[in-house]
C-alpha cells in the first residue's frame, strides 16, 4: 500500500529564511508524489506534483520539491520564507490502481516569524 | 469555471440526527471524491465515483454513511444517526480519469456533533 511520513508536525522559520518540510514516501510501484497546502478556512490547493518526469520539480510561489528514490524521500524547500507560507502542508501519494485516489500524510503545520 | 463547491459550510447537529452534505464538482470533471480530516491530521479517503458509479468505499465508511452521484453531476454525503465522532471537515474533490495529477478540492463542510 501507498502511504507518505511527514517527519515534522511543526516547523518553524523566521521570514526571509529557507524552508524545508520533509516528507518520506513507501510505494511498491513508481509513484506519483505531490505537496498540497491549506490555508485557514481555505480548500486544498496544490503546490507541485512529481510524476516520473524530472526529478526536481518546481510549483507555485517559489516552492520546489525533489524525488530521491534512493532515499524514498519527497521534501518541500523554498529559499526565502514569506509570511503568506503560514499554511499546513501535506506530503501526498497517489494510488494509480485504485482510482488515483490521494493518500495524505499528516501534514506540517509551518509557521513563519517576522 | 467556479471550482469545487460544498455545502452547508458548517453544520451543527445533535446526536442522532440525520446530516447530510452536497458537492457539486468541476463540470467537466467525472471522478469525485469524498474524504475526511479530522484536527491534527491528514485528510483521509471515504469514497470515489466514475460518472455515477461509485468505485470504492473505504472502511472508514460504516453503514451509517451513504454517498451518492445520481446523475454524475453533483454528490450527496449522508450521515445516518450522528455521532460525536463523526465531528470532522468532509472534504470533496474532482477530476478527470485518467489523468493522473491533481484532485480539486472544496473548501470543506464541517460539521459538529454534539
Amino acid at each position: 500500500a501507498q502511504s507518505v511520513t511527514q517527519l515534522d508536525s511543526h516547523v518553524s522559520v523566521s521570514e526571509g529564511t529557507p524552508v524545508l518540510l520533509r516528507c518520506n514516501y513507501s510505494s511498491s510501484y513508481s509513484p506519483s508524489l505531490f505537496w498540497y497546502v491549506q490555508h485557514p478556512n481555505k480548500g486544498l490547493q496544490l503546490l507541485l506534483k512529481y510524476t516520473s518526469a524530472a526529478t526536481l520539480v518546481k510549483g507555485i510561489n517559489g516552492f520546489e520539491a525533489e524525488f530521491k528514490k534512493s532515499e524514498t524521500s519527497f521534501h518541500l524547500t523554498k529559499p526565502s520564507a514569506h509570511m503568506s507560507d503560514a499554511a499546513e502542508y501535506f506530503c501526498v501519494v497517489s494510488d494509480p490502481g485504485r482510482g488515483n485516489k490521494l493518500v495524505f500524510g499528516a501534514g506540517t503545520i509551518l509557521r513563519v516569524k517576522s | 469555471d467556479t471550482g469545487v463547491s460544498q455545502n452547508p459550510r458548517h453544520k451543527i447537529t445533535k446526536r442522532g440526527q440525520n446530516v447530510t452534505f452536497r458537492c457539486d464538482p468541476i463540470s467537466e470533471h467525472n471522478r469525485l471524491y469524498w474524504y475526511r480530516q479530522t484536527l491534527g491530521q491528514g485528510p483521509e479517503f471515504l469514497t470515489y465515483f466514475q460518472n455515477e458509479a461509485q468505485l470504492e468505499k473505504s472502511r472508514l465508511l460504516s453503514d451509517r454513511f451513504s454517498a451518492e452521484r445520481p446523475k454524475g453531476s453533483f454528490s450527496t454525503l449522508e450521515i445516518q444517526r450522528t455521532e460525536q465522532g463523526d465531528s470532522a471537515m468532509y472534504l470533496c474533490a474532482s477530476s478527470l480519469a485518467g489523468y493522473t495529477g491533481e484532485l480539486f478540492f472544496g473548501e470543506g463542510s464541517r460539521l459538529t456533533v454534539l
